[in-house]
């Protein structure tokens, strides 16, 4: 079956730690996305791609950065400048940018500063 | 900047009671979109609206996309535990159609 898979689920980070958070899709979607949500919030963009070796800035980029060398791949690195990143980290992808088309997200993975 | 605003932030129902959640948007919307997130999972697509005035059912969910297409809601009938969740509406960015911008979301809970 098709879909995003996002690794590992769980994640604690030691201060003044980068970690990388994983996201592959077999989807064959052009578009790719991270978001960040804080409890009792929505979604915030953190990142996009809107295809292979592009990627923008969305709201909350301070602190992260990315790569999409592969249409497949769009790993988020969280580093020791994001001054708060304990959160829930959503990966999502969509048929081709900027066309109206439903998300789909992977499940997911909680990084927790230790 | 745009927004997108969802109330209520939480609703308690008892089982076999309607729910409903509004979605109100700063600007025009050329669609809308609904997810629904289970409490410790990931957000699931539902549905898009894209005319104004639109309304389309999944069983027991009914969505509309206002005539002005700023605003939106999504009415349960006979809520049942399995619609426990957070439901989020999303709009996407003016100028910047492939983002979107979701609404903070609604919290349902359903007590037996």
């Amino acid at each position: 079956d098709g879909g995003i898979t996002q690794s590992p689920k769980y994640l604690f980070r030691k201060e003044g730690q980068n970690v990388t958070l994983s996201c592959e899709q077999n989807l064959n979607h052009d578009a790719m996305y991270w978001y960040r949500q804080d409890p009792g919030q929505g979604l915030r963009l953190i990142y996009y791609s809107q295809i292979v070796n592009d990627f923008q800035k969305g709201d909350i980029a301070e602190g992260y950065s990315v790569s999409r060398e592969k249409k497949e791949s769009f790993p988020l690195t969280v580093t020791s400048a994001q001054k708060n990143p304990t959160a829930f980290y959503l990966c999502a992808s969509s048929i081709e940018y900027g066309r109206p088309y439903g998300y789909t997200f992977g499940s997911g993975t909680r990084l927790t500063v230790v | 900047g745009q927004q997108v605003m969802q109330i209520p932030q939480y609703q308690h129902v008892q089982e076999g009671e309607d729910f409903t959640t509004y979605c109100n948007s700063s600007t025009t919307l050329s669609n809308i979109q609904w997810y629904k997130q289970r409490p410790g999972g990931h957000p699931v697509f539902l549905i898009q609206l894209v005319k104004s005035g639109e309304v389309k059912k999944q069983k027991r969910l009914t969505f509309q996309f206002g005539e002005a297409k700023k605003n939106s809601s999504l009415h349960i009938t006979a809520t049942q535990t399995t619609d426990v969740g957070t439901y989020f509406c999303a709009g996407p960015v003016v100028m910047a159609t492939g983002k979107l911008i979701f609404g903070q979301g609604t919290t349902l809970q359903v007590k037996p």
